[in-house]
């Protein structure tokens, strides 16, 4: 158990549709991180936030948006669902987000099924 | 110059055999290069790591493998067991990415 929890484990919702993806990070952490992993990209960041401000975006489409609480859990906001959005989204965090030797835990992911 | 490329996208090693799997990169910023073992309906972990400093590390079973010169880095895993059929990940960043930067991931089986 890595200690990232994310909710829900699985999704299924139609094209058009929003949904909204949890993740609470480890005890301690001030960095998430969003990574979306389809078949055929791989692991693709999509955002990275520490202690509640935004700090590098990645290929993050615009229907897509994401925010970190005070309590440092954090949110990704899918809308507009499209077919091709179907994924495993991952979160992750870390204890600090600037230097890059910092071990990230990922959390176990939801997948995301748009029919 | 984001990238990292991962080689060979599928393998299929025997019991007790050596697993090899590279990677290449081009930016020559990355200074953190960490491998990521994904058993089946669960997220990416640690499975070990190496800075640039070092032209390998050693924990367990596994080694990286680090050429800085030829931008590419290595993952070894000696005898090979069952238990370490998953997807592996290798991975770089550098200083102020805030990311890690992925590569396409390699699909191992072990055969009993």
């Amino acid at each position: 158990d890595s200690g990232v929890t994310q909710t829900p484990k699985h999704l299924i919702t139609a094209t058009g549709q929003r949904v909204t993806l949890r993740c609470s990070p480890r005890s301690g952490d001030l960095s998430v991180y969003w990574y979306q992993q389809s078949l055929d990209q791989g692991l693709q960041f999509l955002i990275h936030y520490y202690n509640g401000e935004e700090r590098a975006k990645g290929n993050i489409l615009e229907r897509f948006s994401a925010q970190q609480f005070p309590d440092l859990h954090s949110e990704l906001n899918l809308s507009s669902l499209e077919l091709g959005d179907s994924a495993l989204y991952f979160c992750a965090s870390s204890p600090t987000g600037v230097r890059s030797n910092t071990e990230a835990f990922f959390g176990q992911g939801t997948r995301l099924t748009v029919v | 110059q984001q990238q990292v490329k991962q080689s060979p996208q599928s393998l299929i090693v025997q019991k007790g055999g050596i697993s090899i799997i590279n990677c290449a990169y081009e930016n020559t910023a990355f200074d953190y290069f960490p491998w990521y073992q994904q058993f089946p309906g669960k997220g990416p972990a640690l499975l070990i790591a190496i800075r640039p400093d070092v032209s390998e590390k050693k924990e367990g079973r596994f080694t990286i493998s680090f050429n800085k010169s030829a931008k590419q880095f290595s993952l070894h895993i000696m005898d090979s067991q069952p238990g370490d059929s998953a997807t592996y990940f290798c991975a770089a960043s550098y200083p102020g990415a805030q990311k890690l930067v992925f590569g396409q991931g390699t699909r191992l089986t072990i055969n009993p």
